[in-house]
C-alpha cells in the first residue's frame, strides 16, 4: 500500500543550529513533494515545493532534496530559531489534485 | 497571499446533533475545495473533494450521506456532520485551490469539534 513515512519522533535541536527531517515514502512516483509547517491548533501552510526533476530547491533558510531512487526528501532549516519550533508536514502530489500527508516531525528549536 | 478562513474555529455539541463548517476563501475564486480530518499526531486524511456546482467526490471509507458537502459557490463551501457522535471528534481542515499546482493550494486555520 502507499505510504509516507516521517519520524514520529519529535526532533529537539540547539539554536543555530541545523535542523534536519526526513520523509520517505513507497509506492508512489509522485510529480512533487512538497512541506508544509503546522503549528498547534492550526492548518498547515505550504512552504517548499520540489519537481521530480529537481534535486534540490532552497529558500531563505530551508532546503529541499528529494532523491527519486531512495524514494525519500530531506528538509533542512539552516540557523534554526525558536520560531521555527513546529511540525512540519510532508505530502505528496502525483500530478493530479490530491495531496496526501505524512503525520509531521515536531520540531523543538531551544534558545 | 490567499486566505482561507473556516467558522468556527471550535464547537462542541451534543452526541446525535449535525454540526455545520463553513469554509471561505477571502479574496480569491477557488476552482476546488478539499476537506480533510486529522487526529491528534496523525497526519491529514484527505475526506473530499469538491468543485462548485458539483458533486463531491469522497475519499474510500468516508460516508457521503454522514458527512454532507455543499459548494454553493467559488467561494463557499460547507461541512456539515450529520447525527455526530464522539468518535467524530476531530480537527477538520478545509482547502482551497485556486491553480493548478499544489503551491496554489490554501489551508484554513481548522475547526476543532468536540462531540460529547
Amino acid at each position: 500500500s502507499q505510504k509516507i513515512e516521517q519520524n514520529s519522533e519529535a526532533l529537539n535541536i540547539q539554536e543555530g543550529k541545523t535542523a534536519t527531517l526526513t520523509c520517505n515514502y513507497t509506492n508512489y512516483s509522485p510529480a512533487y513533494l512538497q512541506w508544509y509547517r503546522q503549528d498547534p491548533g492550526r492548518g498547515p501552510v505550504f512552504l517548499l515545493l520540489i519537481r521530480e526533476n529537481e534535486k534540490e530547491k532552497r529558500k531563505e533558510r530551508l532546503k529541499v532534496t528529494f532523491d527519486t531512487t531512495l524514494k525519500q526528501s530531506l528538509f533542512h532549516i539552516t540557523a534554526s530559531q525558536p520560531a521555527d519550533s513546529a511540525t512540519y508536514l510532508c505530502a505528496l502530489n502525483t500530478g493530479g489534485f490530491k495531496t496526501i500527508f505524512g503525520a509531521g516531525t515536531r520540531l523543538f528549536v531551544k534558545a | 497571499g490567499a486566505v482561507v478562513s473556516q467558522h468556527p474555529s471550535r464547537v462542541i455539541c451534543k452526541s446525535g446533533t449535525s454540526v455545520k463548517i463553513e469554509c471561505r476563501s477571502l479574496d480569491f475564486q477557488a476552482t476546488t475545495m478539499f476537506w480533510y480530518r486529522q487526529f491528534p499526531k496523525q497526519s491529514l486524511m484527505l475526506m473530499a473533494t469538491s468543485n462548485e456546482g458539483s458533486k463531491a467526490t469522497y475519499e474510500q471509507g468516508v460516508e457521503k450521506d454522514k458527512f454532507l458537502i455543499n459548494h454553493a459557490s467559488l467561494t463557499l463551501s460547507t461541512l456539515t456532520v450529520t447525527s455526530a457522535h464522539p468518535e467524530d471528534s476531530s480537527f477538520y481542515i478545509c482547502s482551497a485551490r485556486v491553480g493548478q499546482g499544489p503551491e496554489t493550494q490554501y489551508f484554513g486555520p481548522g475547526t476543532r469539534l468536540l462531540v460529547l
